[in-house]
């Protein structure tokens, strides 16, 4: 059974880089196939997806959010990770890392982490 | 990137009912529809895949149709766990899009 954990700080200030981190259990992150995924939700709103990493290191962001994103992947500690900068009060969200399969099916969820810009 | 519009935001019904989710697509995509139960507090769900396929687990009182550019999730006997808000995610393209949502509250 495939798990996945974000962690990160929950309080990022205006303007600053919010950085989070996703560790996977159960599986290996390079074992291919899969393309792990940052996924947010504003709150009481619906769902964005953010954009994902390959285990070779392809990556494909959202438009909306690429100028400011990083994704890049640890295959060495089973982990994957999200770094947006210039963020601001609209980036404040739950933000969930996950596992799409070929057929973009999002089959495995973190728990989710609530992160608020706030100065 | 491919818009999804749900109906309705809101559903008020009581166990026992039938209810209906429809899902628009702002252009085609065949069958590449998935959809999703979020409760509060939790990540979503996966419950249905390539319009009507089932997820190992998922009760058959879910169901899903459609094709092209509207879907419906179909719950044939609401059940007090099936209090939930429901998303609808289009699988044929990157960037993935997702539905507004449809919470379906207890009347």
């Amino acid at each position: 059974q495939v798990q996945l954990q974000e962690s990160g700080p929950g309080l990022v200030k205006p303007s600053q880089t919010l950085s989070l981190t996703c560790t996977v259990s159960g599986g290996s992150i390079s074992s291919g196939g899969y393309y792990w995924s940052w996924i947010r939700q504003h709150p009481g709103k619906g769902l964005e997806w953010i954009g994902y990493i390959y285990y070779r290191g392809n990556t494909y962001s959202n438009p909306s959010l690429q100028s400011r994103l990083t994704i890049s992947i640890d295959t060495s500690k089973n982990q994957f990770s999200l770094k947006l900068s210039s963020v601001t009060a609209a980036d404040t969200a739950v933000y969930y890392c996950a596992r799409a399969t070929p057929r973009r099916i999002i089959d495995y969820w973190g728990q989710g982490t609530l992160v608020t810009v706030s100065s | 990137d491919i818009q999804l519009t749900q109906s309705p935001s809101f559903l008020s019904a009581s166990v026992g009912d039938r209810v209906s989710i429809t899902c628009r697509a702002s252009q085609g995509i065949s069958s590449h529809l998935a959809w999703y139960q979020q409760k509060p507090g939790k990540a979503p769900k996966f419950l249905i895949y390539t319009v009507s396929t089932l997820e190992s687990g998922v009760p058959s009182r879910f169901s899903g149709s459609g094709a092209g550019t509207e879907f419906t999730l179909t719950i044939s006997s609401l059940q007090p766990e099936d209090f939930a808000t429901y998303y609808c995610q289009q699988l044929i393209t990157y960037p993935l899009t997702f539905g507004g949502g449809t919470k379906v509250e207890i009347k």
